[in-house]
């Protein structure tokens, strides 16, 4: 069975700030996906990131970074130089291949940006 | 273009009355997906469509849950009767299935139910 962890409920930090977003994941399959979404207040879900399973090489966009990690499977988001627009839920999830598409999601970190 | 259609975006109605979701997905995806976010359970999924065939309807509560799929651009989640527990925002989402169905889901902006 599939699991992802955020074991991060909630998050402040003052606007300016770095803050790294946990996610840990469990699966036996050795293909897989994993993906981060946003959940603003205004309630929609927005899809940020998506990683196979075979590409562990950092990602960067903009004031956003991934490190994913295979040997400690954790796939941790890191968002710097926050500001107020930052504040969501954001959601780790997790895919795996052969025939099941669904995604298994983490239950969320509340960030919160403090202007 | 336009994303993934959801209607209505609110709906409240009383326990024992019939709701019917409905959801457009984004032309040209093949997968679509319906989610169930609540505070107790989070996000998890109710049923997903490939080609408009039911591929897991495990996650669906109990038999009061139905939904389908009759052509590429419209599905729908019924629930009859709907009973209190049911309240929770309702999110359909497409993908692409360009990769078997693995690549990012784009989401709908959600139904709220309330069931009094």
């Amino acid at each position: 069975a599939q699991k992802v962890t955020q074991a991060q409920t909630e998050i402040s930090v003052v606007e300016k700030e770095d803050v790294t977003l946990d996610c840990v994941y469990e699966t036996r399959d050795t293909t897989y996906y994993l993906f981060w979404y946003k959940q603003p207040p205004s309630g929609e879900l927005v899809f940020l990131i998506r990683r196979n399973s075979f590409d562990e090489q950092n990602e960067i966009s903009g004031r956003y970074s991934w490190n994913f990690q295979k040997s400690t499977s954790s796939f941790n988001f890191t968002i710097t130089a926050s500001q107020v627009v930052d504040s969501a839920v954001y959601f780790c999830a997790l895919q795996i291949n052969f025939g099941n598409e669904k995604l298994t999601f983490g239950t969320g970190t509340r960030l919160t940006i403090i202007p | 273009d336009a994303g993934v259609i959801q209607s209505p975006r609110h709906e409240v109605t009383e326990m024992g009355q019939e709701v019917t979701l409905r959801c457009k997905p984004i032309s040209g995806h093949d997968y679509l997906f319906w989610y169930r976010q609540t505070m107790m359970r989070g996000l998890e999924l109710l049923i997903y469509f490939n080609n408009n065939v039911p591929i897991d309807d495990s996650g669906m509560p109990e038999d009061r849950f139905s939904a389908k799929m009759p052509n590429a651009s419209f599905s729908t989640l019924k629930i009859q009767p709907s009973e209190p527990r049911d309240s929770a925002v309702y999110f359909c989402a497409s993908s692409l299935g360009r990769d078997r169905g693995l690549d990012e889901q784009f989401f709908g902006p959600g139904t709220r139910l309330t069931v009094l």
